[in-house]
């Protein structure tokens, strides 16, 4: 089945204590995507992969990271988590960075609770 | 750049009753116009697309929506609302140069009353 899948699905962590989350598609997709859903807000950009090695930021990328070392994988770092990321968290992947028209593919999202 | 404004943040039909979500967009170039619908504890899935050619698009489930160029609009429609229907809506834009980024509106949440 084609997917998009984010591990973990729910996480509580602390102040500063790094994590990272998982994103994994299994379409083959060049574009990938991290967007986190607040309430009354939409989905925002964080960082965006158009290729292997090839990542950049979006509209809210501080406090996070990424990485794209194998074209399925795209995951989101957070080195020191602060309040203020508590968030709903969703990957999406597109099959080409090239056309704005395709559809992205959303994972099932992964909500983060910072404490 | 472009962005989206979806008016109101709620929206209460009957079942059976027409649905009407409004959309509005602004880019500086021809635009890409998506609906997405998050149904509660899932991830977004693709309700429709506007890209180029006919502007009345019809999507799954019976919905559709017609892009207006002169009213800068992208409103999603179905005649008959459903049970089923009850979700988060959101509406899109994105453009063919750039990143293939998403811009998305705040989003409306669509309540079916029995």
């Amino acid at each position: 089945e084609a997917q998009v899948t984010q591990n973990p699905r729910y996480l509580i962590t602390v102040t500063g204590k790094k994590l990272t989350v998982t994103c994994s598609q299994n379409m083959n997709h060049e574009y990938m995507s991290w967007y986190r859903q607040d309430p009354g807000l939409g989905l925002r950009q964080i960082y965006y992969s158009m290729n292997v090695e090839v990542t950049d930021k979006g509209d809210v990328p501080e406090g996070y990271k990424v990485s794209r070392k194998e074209k399925r994988n795209f995951p989101l770092i957070l080195e020191s988590p602060s309040p203020n990321q508590t968030s709903l968290y969703f990957c999406a992947s597109s099959f080409t960075r090239l056309a704005g028209h395709n559809e992205q593919f959303f994972g099932p999202g992964t909500r983060l609770t910072v404490l | 750049a472009q962005s989206v404004t979806q008016l109101g943040s709620h929206v209460s039909v009957s079942e059976g009753a027409l649905v009407l979500l409004r959309c509005n967009y602004s880019s500086s170039v021809p635009p890409y116009l998506f609906w997405y619908v998050q149904y509660p504890n899932q991830g977004l899935q693709l309700l429709l697309k506007y890209t180029t050619g006919a502007t009345l698009v019809k999507g799954i489930n019976g919905f559709e929506a017609e892009f207006k160029k002169s009213e800068t609009s992208f409103h999603l429609t179905k005649p008959s609302a459903h049970m089923s229907d009850a979700a988060e809506y959101f509406c899109a834009v994105s453009v063919r140069l750039g990143n293939s980024k998403l811009t998305f509106g705040k989003g409306i949440t669509l309540s079916v009353r029995p």
